[in-house]
């Protein structure tokens, strides 16, 4: 069974202070890792998808990395902007249900002004 | 890009009636969509695959006759939570992929806050 891991469940930084979120996952075969923020009383907003391990991708003030067990999602001089729950997900390769995604349980992250 | 619209974004009803959320590609044909369930403060529970023109696939714990899936054409799937209860009560979100662009994100819709009383 596939499982997602996300940590810490909730994070408060100063506008600023950089951090990172941390995705651990076991999957029987990775087609894609998935990066989303959600902002309360809304769909997910997508943000990244990381295919193999050493891939990074940035957009803005993020940065996603993949290994083989895990995935970071670095946060460098956050805005209070860019507060909102960050979910991680994963596809595994094969299956029947194309697209079918497992979550993390998200992490809350509130930057303070 | 590619957008997934939902609709209502929120509804109340009674307890013991039913109720039908919609799901839409606007860009593209979706053969797959999903349906998906979140709780306050947890994250997204996969509650079914709704495929077009076949019975949908459900999760294990989620009642089919309860979540009635339809998915008849290539553009919306409906799903529709009938005789709901008030531990019905959630936000219920539908995605689907681009099967055109099998190398890119799953789009979701705004969500649906169903509230049952």
């Amino acid at each position: 069974e596939d499982q997602v891991t996300q940590s810490p469940e909730a994070l408060r930084l100063q506008e600023g202070e950089s951090s990172s979120l941390n995705c651990s996952y076991t999957v029987s075969g990775l087609r894609g890792l998935f990066w989303y923020r959600q902002d309360p009383g809304k769909g997910p907003e997508f943000l990244f998808t990381l295919y193999s391990a050493g891939e990074e991708k940035e957009k803005e003030r993020l940065k996603a990395t993949l290994t083989k067990k895990e995935s970071f999602l670095h946060i460098t001089a956050p805005k209070p902007e860019d507060s909102a729950t960050y979910l991680c997900a994963v596809q595994a390769a094969g299956g029947t249900s194309y697209g079918k995604l497992t979550f993390g349980q998200g992490t809350i992250l509130t930057v303070h002004p | 890009g590619a957008v997934v619209s939902q609709h209502p974004s929120w509804v109340i009803c009674k307890s013991g009636t039913s109720v039908k959320i919609e799901c839409r590609s606007l860009d593209f044909q979706a053969t797959t969509m999903f349906w998906y369930r979140q709780f306050p403060k947890q994250s997204l529970m996969l509650m079914a695959t709704s495929n077009e023109g076949s019975k949908a696939t459900y999760e294990q714990g989620v009642e089919k006759d309860k979540f009635l899936i339809n998915h008849a054409s290539l553009t919306l799937s409906t799903l529709t939570v009938t005789s709901a209860h008030p531990e019905d009560s959630s936000f219920y979100i539908c995605s689907a992929r681009d099967p055109g662009h099998p190398n890119t994100e799953a789009f979701f819709g705004q969500g649906t806050r169903l509230t049952v009383v």
